[in-house]
This record gives structure tokens, C-alpha cells and sequence, in this order.
């Protein structure tokens, strides 16, 4: 089992450039999170998914938009990368359904904004 | 935001002494958990401690918590050079989001 994947592991994006970055899991669990992580910040909630075909904001979500597009799958999307989002992007997955359930974190993708 | 705070931000202790790090939060929690991120790596749950807890312990690990302070600690004992990395807290409220704190960076020295 791979757990929790997440592509690509590195990018370099020009300023108004759009991407995205995906996330996969074969835990079959219900919750998936995005997270940004800067120097000195900690970790940020960017969105979440409780469930399929369920998304909502978390702490950061202002310039990124994402789809759960199915049960394993939960991308996030840049579509006018800035300089402020360089950071390195985790994707987190939880089985049940409340703030109980521990998260399992893929490897990050480390994101450069030019 | 509603982040906590780590303290201290980083720790260098020799090898075989214990660690202590310290969180705080800012609203009334239902769990309070604690994480390890070696360098370049994505997080790896450690323990989970519930409101109604007091102390728990895993291993080499002991989390306490004190709901009227608000903060909890995370202690390991006898330290080892593989202990080397940043430990974060997270704290849940009862929704699906985990609200974690800044992290300590630990340098266990062999």
C-alpha cells in the first residue's frame, strides 16, 4: 500500500502560471486535507473535504480552488500562482469523521513561485 | 488565526537526556495530538490525548495536558540521535480540522 501519494515532489512556477497538484490515497479514507507549510508558520489549512463530493475553507484558501473528484482523489489548484504561495504543499488524509481520527501526510510537494 | 505556539522553538540536548517541549492553544479542544516531521518528509502521528485525559503515555513518550492552562507538553525520555526533528501539536475542537501549532525543532546530539 503507498498510503498517501502526492505529484509532483518539485515545482517552479512563473507568476500568473496555473497548476495543479495532485493527491491520492488507498486508505480508503472518508477526509482529505490540504495544507501549506512555511518557514516559522507551521502547518495552514488551505481546504478539506469531510466526505465525497463535500469541500469546504480552512484557514488559507484565497488563491486555490479543489476538486474531490472521487473517493481516493483530492487535487489542489493554483489558477494564478503568486510569489506568496511558494511553499511546500501537504496533502493529509483521515479515516472517520471528527478532529479524532489521526492524519496520515503524503511526502509534500515543494512549490517555487518566480 | 488560531494557532498555537510551541515553546521552546528549538532544543539541542545530548544524547540519552530528555526532551520537553511545550504547546499552548487558544480555544477549548476535545483532543489534543502531537506529530513528528523529520526533515523533508510529510508528518507522522505520534499519540492523541482526549479532553478528559490527564497523561498518556507511549513508550518512550509521555503527553500531558492541562485544559485549564490550556498547553500541553510532550516529554521523551532517554533520547536518541534518530529522535532528531520537528514535533508539532495539533488540536481539534470537535469539527474535521486539526489546528496545529508552529512545532520545536529538536537536535538530539550523539
Amino acid at each position: 500500500n503507498a498510503g498517501v501519494t502526492q505529484t509532483p515532489k518539485f515545482q517552479v512556477l512563473k507568476t500568473g502560471q496555473s497548476m495543479t497538484l495532485q493527491c491520492a490515497q488507498d486508505m480508503n479514507h472518508n477526509s482529505m486535507y490540504w495544507y501549506r507549510q512555511d518557514p516559522g508558520m507551521g502547518l495552514r489549512l488551505i481546504y478539506y473535504s469531510a466526505s465525497e463530493g463535500t469541500t469546504d475553507k480552512g484557514e488559507v484558501p484565497n488563491g486555490y480552488n479543489v476538486s474531490r473528484l472521487n473517493k481516493r482523489e483530492f487535487s489542489l489548484r493554483l489558477e494564478s500562482a503568486a510569489p506568496s504561495q511558494t511553499s511546500v504543499y501537504f496533502c493529509a488524509t483521515a479515516g472517520g469523521g471528527s478532529s479524532y481520527n489521526e492524519q496520515f501526510f503524503g511526502p509534500g510537494t515543494r512549490l517555487t513561485v518566480l | 488565526s488560531q494557532q498555537g505556539e510551541e515553546d521552546p522553538q528549538a532544543l539541542s540536548i545530548q544524547e540519552g537526556e530528555n526532551a520537553t517541549m511545550n504547546c499552548s492553544y487558544k480555544t477549548s479542544i476535545n483532543n489534543l495530538q502531537w506529530y513528528r516531521q523529520n526533515s523533508g518528509r510529510g508528518l507522522v502521528h505520534l499519540i492523541l490525548i482526549r479532553s478528559n485525559e490527564r497523561e498518556k503515555h507511549s513508550g518512550r513518550l509521555r503527553v500531558t495536558l492541562d485544559t485549564s492552562k490550556k498547553g500541553s507538553s510532550l516529554l521523551i525520555t532517554a533520547s536518541r540521535a534518530a529522535d532528531t526533528a520537528s514535533y508539532f501539536c495539533a488540536s481539534g475542537a470537535g469539527s474535521y480540522q486539526l489546528t496545529f501549532g508552529k512545532g520545536t525543532k529538536l537536535s538530539v546530539i550523539p
